[in-house]
């Protein structure tokens, strides 16, 4: 139980040209996904909460306008990189929190952006 | 959510019990201990969370101290598969609501064959 999968797992594209990532709840719902941002030989940076049915929030220094999210169910939730540049390039991943309760988070695999 | 202190990196034969320190001094009353751990290039993997009790499920066992300032992922035996960086954060468990996680920097663990 409680599958996160992501897709794509790597994207690669050139420099201008926007990106959309899906993250998906397999076997539960999840009202509040997150998004995730993970530098090379660095710790995973919270970037934004996606709530379904509202608008994101966003960490500090993350623009709302670059980073695009929509929560349209409870089950997925989209990460869209607009106007990529190279500077983006990262591993984004995703998590799910279980509406039970319990509070605990399940992170997607990840995917791998690389802008050229 | 309190700060956490972790070893950046720890060695461990395989087959032998791999036991992973964590400070927590500043860890409030309603605050819960979670591990996860992220295998390289691949999203954190949930291991485990407890607030005051030792919990043991099929992964690890969480021994967490009577003062609640440290605790310790204990996995029973190691398999070169367990290599991976190992993260503790604590934060409020809440019912109604939820924040993103804060990832320190973990602990490197290796797994020596």
């Amino acid at each position: 139980g409680a599958v996160v999968s992501q897709h794509p797992s790597w994207v690669i594209c050139k420099s201008g040209t926007s990106v959309k990532i899906e993250c998906r709840s397999l076997d539960f719902q999840a009202t509040t996904m997150f998004w995730y941002r993970q530098f090379p030989k660095q710790s995973l940076m919270l970037m934004a909460t996606s709530n379904e049915g509202s608008k994101a929030t966003y960490e500090q220094g993350v623009e709302k306008d670059k980073f695009l999210i929509n929560h349209a169910s409870l089950t997925l939730s989209t990460l869209t990189v607009t106007s990529a540049h190279p500077e983006d390039s990262s591993f984004y991943i995703c998590s799910a929190r279980e509406t039970t309760g319990t509070d605990t988070q399940y992170f997607g695999p990840g995917t791998r952006l690389t802008v050229l | 959510d309190a700060k956490t202190t972790q070893p950046p990196s720890m060695d461990c034969a395989e087959g032998r019990a791999a036991n992973l320190p964590c400070n927590h001094s500043t860890i409030s009353g309603n605050e819960y201990v979670y591990w996860y751990r992220q295998i390289h290039s691949q999203g954190p993997q949930y291991i485990i969370h407890g607030l005051k009790n030792n919990e043991t499920n099929e992964m690890a066992s969480l021994i967490i101290t009577e003062d609640r300032k440290s605790s310790t992922l204990i996995l029973p035996h190691a398999t070169l598969r367990d290599t991976a960086v190992y993260y503790c954060i604590v934060r409020v468990n809440k019912g109604g609501g939820a924040d993103g996680l804060t990832f320190g920097k973990g602990t490197h663990l290796i797994i020596q064959p």
